[in-house]
């Protein structure tokens, strides 16, 4: 089975740092998705950033690029310039595709909450 | 309403009582979920419904019964429940898998959820 570890229960930095927030996941699949979510105070979680592991390029979205090492089994998320909406619990999740019959099946991380301070 | 809606945000109950949790999407997506998530534990994944037609049941006590009655509506009813119970519970719908899908979730505020 699949697992997702996030080894950085809380972190906290300061605005405009740069952060990097750890995810490692065990798996013997070859293909398959891997995800960042955010969980800002309010709650509703939403999607960040999404890597397919048959992709070298790294994923880049605005301010947040991953580092995936695919042979390390890491996926690391790095927000540059961070402001103070990104104060929230990120989640790391994996997935292996067509899974689940007509649906998506997700393992998802301890999660680390992240605290921007001004 | 656009999104995933869930109700009640907040319910407290006793070990004894019936409650439900109502999740309704508004986004035309053919499965939805139910996810539990505890404090300092990775989210677990409790039901699944594709096309209403539960594809998972990830060795949840039967205290819980889930029903999905269209696919845009889940229910999560409740019974006997445990404080170890107690916890923030997901719901969350996706689209039909294909090329343009890849995986995303779309999720629900969530129902704080106290039992005595």
């Amino acid at each position: 089975a699949q697992t997702v570890t996030q080894s950085q229960p809380e972190m906290s930095v300061q605005e405009a740092e740069t952060v990097t927030l750890s995810c490692t996941y065990d798996t013997s699949e070859n293909n398959y998705y891997l995800f960042w979510y955010k969980q800002p105070p309010s709650r509703q979680m939403i999607l960040v950033i999404r890597q397919e592991a048959y992709k070298q390029q790294n994923a880049t979205e605005n301010r947040f690029s991953v580092n995936f090492q695919k042979a390390a089994k890491s996926f690391s998320l790095k927000i540059s310039d961070s402001q103070l909406g990104d104060t929230a619990m990120y989640f790391c999740a994996f997935m292996k595709p067509n899974k689940l019959k007509g649906a998506q099946k997700l393992v998802f991380g301890q999660g680390t909450r992240l605290t921007i301070n001004p | 309403e656009t999104g995933v809606t869930q109700t009640p945000r907040h319910l407290v109950m006793g070990m004894t009582n019936k409650k439900s949790l109502k999740c309704e999407q508004h986004l035309g997506h053919n499965a939805m979920y139910w996810y539990k998530q505890s404090a300092k534990k990775p989210l677990e994944l409790m039901f699944v419904y594709s096309l209403e037609e539960r594809v998972e049941n990830n060795s949840v006590p039967s205290r819980f019964s889930p029903e999905c009655p269209n696919s845009s509506h889940l229910f999560l009813h409740l019974h006997t429940l445990q404080p170890e119970d107690s916890a923030l519970y997901l719901c969350a719908s996706s689209p039909e898998p294909g090329h343009r899908n890849t995986g995303e979730l779309f999720f629900g505020e969530g129902s704080r959820l106290t039992v005595l």
